[in-house]
């Protein structure tokens, strides 16, 4: 099992407020995903990192933006929440040579 | 086009019985690999069982296995005695070549019933 660590589990926030998720592994792994995903539906490719200082934007266009300092931590910022913004936040990072992604318990996001 | 489809949005299946859950992929890359996962309503993505292009069995991880046909680029998920846990989104995913992303399917809810 991946060590990934998701916090917060469920955000209820106003619109215009600045918020951070955060995502953290223990395994040393150099690549993390952040992905969107709403009820049901598909996953969507919102930031990648594979590794320190190294961060693209993925397929689906987002307002937030990402960081890599340290190899065990990526986080995500939003930097003014909109209802749109409104969705599960699920976090990942590759574990072998197959390029398996092992999930974070994700974080719920309710923006009012 | 879809490089993933998942042509069942959702299944009902009788508790105890076999479940197929349906994946096809489209690449022209012969190195790829296929991956399903799980996911309750509790959230959280389950890794199950991963099938590379050129693994010469299919692939399998206790009660799941990967009914995996090459030429017909089928990569279909089977649960052995379902369970009620079992109920959940079933996604299909492929990793194209040596690009590190995945591509996904649109998923399928499997309900168990009773």
């Amino acid at each position: 099992e991946a060590d990934i660590y998701q916090t917060p589990r469920y955000l209820v926030i106003g619109t215009g407020k600045k918020i951070t998720l955060e995502c953290s592994q223990t395994m040393g792994h150099d690549k993390m995903y952040w992905y969107q995903q709403d009820p049901g539906m598909e996953l969507h490719l919102i930031h990648y990192s594979y590794g320190v200082n190294s961060t693209e934007k993925g397929d689906l266009s987002s307002e937030s933006t990402v960081s890599r300092i340290r190899t065990e931590h990526f986080p995500l910022t939003l930097e003014s929440a909109r209802p749109s913004h409104t969705s599960q936040y699920l976090c990942a990072s590759t574990k072998d040579s197959r390029e398996t992604q092992y999930f974070g318990p994700g974080t719920r996001l309710l923006v009012l | 086009a879809q490089k993933i489809t998942q042509t069942q949005p959702g299944m009902f299946v009788q508790e105890k019985e076999a479940v197929t859950l349906d994946c096809t992929y489209d690449t022209s890359d012969p190195s790829y690999g296929l991956f399903w996962y799980k996911q309750p309503s509790s959230g959280e993505m389950i890794f199950l069982i991963y099938q590379g292009s050129y693994d010469q069995q299919n692939a399998t991880e206790g009660r799941y296995s990967l009914n995996f046909q090459k030429a017909r680029k089928s990569a279909n998920l089977v649960i052995s005695a379902s369970q009620l846990g079992d109920s959940a989104m079933y996604f299909c995913a492929m990793r194209e070549g040596s690009n590190y992303q995945l591509i996904w399917g649109a998923g399928t809810k499997l309900i168990i019933k009773p």
